[in-house]
C-alpha cells in the first residue's frame, strides 16, 4: 500500500534551517510528484511547493522563495524540504503530499511538527 | 488564483445535508479539489476534478461546479463527517492554493 512517512518533530531556534525527510512506499517514486504543504495551528493549509523526484525539478511559492529547498535522493525513495531562516510564524506542521497527474493530492505523509522558539 | 469558502463553520445534526461552497477568483474550469482534514489527523482526498469522487470515498460525498463556483454536498451527515473541508485549485502552474477553510460541527 501507499505510505509517506515522515522524520520527527523538530525543535529549532530563529535564524536556524530544518530539513523534514518524506519515505515514499508502495509505489514508483519517481512517478509522481512530491507536494509540502504546511498548517500552523489552528490554521488551514498552505501550499509550499512542489517536486518532481524524476527529474528533480521544483517549483516554490512565491512566500517561500529563497528560503526553501526541496530535494530527493531517488535511491530510498526519500523527498526532503529544508526551509532556512526559520521565524517563529514558521512553527507549523509540515505536510508531504503526492500529487497525481489530475493535479490531486491522494496520499499525505502523517506530518512533522516545526517548532520554531529561542 | 484566490479561493473563498462559504460558511466558515456550519452546525448540523447526524443525518443533515450540508453544503459547502468554494468560489474562485478567475476561472479555474474543473480543476478543484476537496479535501477532508479530522482534528490530528493529515487531509483525506475526497472529490477531485470538482466532481469525480476518489476511491474508496462514500456516496454521500459529491462535488458539483466548474469555472468559479463549485460546491461539496454531504447527505445523510455521519458522525464521522464531522470535520474541517478544504477545497483547492490546480488550475494552470502553481501556486495550488487552498480556500481558508469550512468546519463542520455538532
Amino acid at each position: 500500500q501507499v505510505q509517506l512517512v515522515q522524520s520527527g518533530a523538530e525543535v529549532r531556534k530563529p535564524g536556524a534551517s530544518v530539513k523534514v525527510s518524506c519515505k515514499a512506499s508502495g509505489y514508483t517514486f519517481t512517478s509522481y510528484d512530491i507536494n509540502w504543504v504546511r498548517q500552523a495551528t489552528g490554521q488551514g493549509l498552505e501550499w509550499m511547493g512542489w517536486m518532481n523526484p524524476n527529474s528533480g525539478n521544483t517549483g516554490y511559492a512565491q512566500k517561500f522563495q529563497g528560503r526553501v529547498t526541496m530535494t530527493r535522493d531517488t535511491s530510498v525513495s526519500t523527498a526532503y524540504m529544508e526551509l532556512s531562516s526559520l521565524r517563529s510564524d514558521d512553527t507549523a506542521v509540515y505536510y508531504c503530499a503526492r500529487g497525481r497527474g489530475s493535479r490531486s493530492f491522494d496520499y499525505w505523509g502523517q506530518g512533522t511538527l516545526v517548532t520554531v522558539s529561542s | 488564483i484566490q479561493m473563498t469558502q462559504s460558511p466558515s463553520s456550519v452546525s448540523a445534526s447526524v443525518g443533515d445535508t450540508v453544503t459547502i461552497h468554494c468560489r474562485a477568483n478567475q476561472t479555474i474550469n474543473y480543476a478543484l479539489n476537496w479535501y477532508q482534514q479530522r482534528p490530528r489527523e493529515a487531509p483525506k482526498l475526497l472529490v477531485y476534478a470538482a466532481t469525480t469522487l476518489q476511491r474508496g470515498v462514500p456516496s454521500r460525498f459529491s462535488g458539483d461546479g466548474s469555472g468559479t463556483v463549485f460546491t461539496l454536498i454531504i447527505s445523510s451527515l455521519q458522525p464521522e463527517d464531522f470535520a474541517t473541508y478544504y477545497c483547492q485549485q490546480t488550475f494552470g502552474p502553481p501556486p495550488y492554493t487552498f480556500g481558508q477553510g469550512t468546519k463542520v460541527d455538532i
